[in-house]
């Protein structure tokens, strides 16, 4: 199996735009997380799906960030507009279930700028 | 709430030691403990998993063990390597939320 693979690696975006952040998951996996890093806060949970469905958001900072989960192949992350304090590392990562007796498997992150 | 800690944050050690990196957690309704490795510009790999009625787990050098009352944990590294290196996270899952809620890591030198 390939892994968690997330989309882009790197992204370098001016305030004010619009970034989407990309996700699949490892084939079979019912439970998506996806996770904020930064040196001050260290990871964050954000927002995670069981069986595509959006289970827990209460981690998204703001309203300009939303998540989806269209199939179970695949999830996004928005965000719109973008300010400089979310400059961060985002991981998506996948489990066969919430992580009870599973292990979370994480993908390479995309490392976010933003100017 | 659940909050995790780690401490050290870093750790530096000679090669072919033996060391202990400590967790510790407020909620000892834990419903599972994970220990994960990091290395610079990667993501996470999960090392081993205690589950709540488990006490300790092992997986080649490593051991992790898990005292709920107390609300610890440690993961023990045999013979420490310099391919150790690298930033050791706990995470603990609720049994509320099943939320995974992250330490900020300790990060490991192991120095030939």
């Amino acid at each position: 199996d390939a892994g968690v693979i997330q989309s882009p690696r790197h992204e370098v975006t001016e305030m004010g735009q619009e970034v989407t952040l990309r996700c699949k998951p490892i084939s079979g996996h019912n439970s998506l997380f996806w996770y904020r890093q930064t040196m001050m806060r260290g990871l964050e949970l954000l927002i995670y799906f069981n069986n595509n469905v959006p289970i827990d958001d209460s981690g998204m900072p703001e309203d300009r960030f939303s998540a989806k989960m269209p199939n179970a192949s695949f999830s996004t992350l928005k965000i719109q507009p973008s300010e400089p304090r979310d400059s961060a590392v985002y991981f998506c990562a996948s489990s066969n279930d919430r992580g009870g007796v599973s292990p979370l498997h994480f993908g390479n992150g995309t490392r976010l700028t933003v100017t | 709430k659940q909050e995790v800690t780690q401490i050290p944050a870093a750790l530096s050690v000679p090669e072919g030691e033996n060391l202990v990196l400590n967790c510790s957690f407020t909620d000892s309704a834990i419903y599972n403990l994970q220990w994960f490795r990091q290395d610079p510009g990667k993501g996470l790999t999960s090392l081993l998993l205690i589950q709540s009625s488990q006490r300790e787990q092992t997986s080649g050098r490593l051991n992790a063990s898990l005292d709920k009352s107390s609300g610890r944990s440690t993961l023990y590294i045999a013979a420490s390597q310099p391919g150790d290196s690298a930033t050791y996270l706990c995470a603990g899952a609720s049994s509320n939320t099943g939320k995974l809620i992250f330490g900020q890591g300790t990060t490991l030198q192991v120095k030939p």
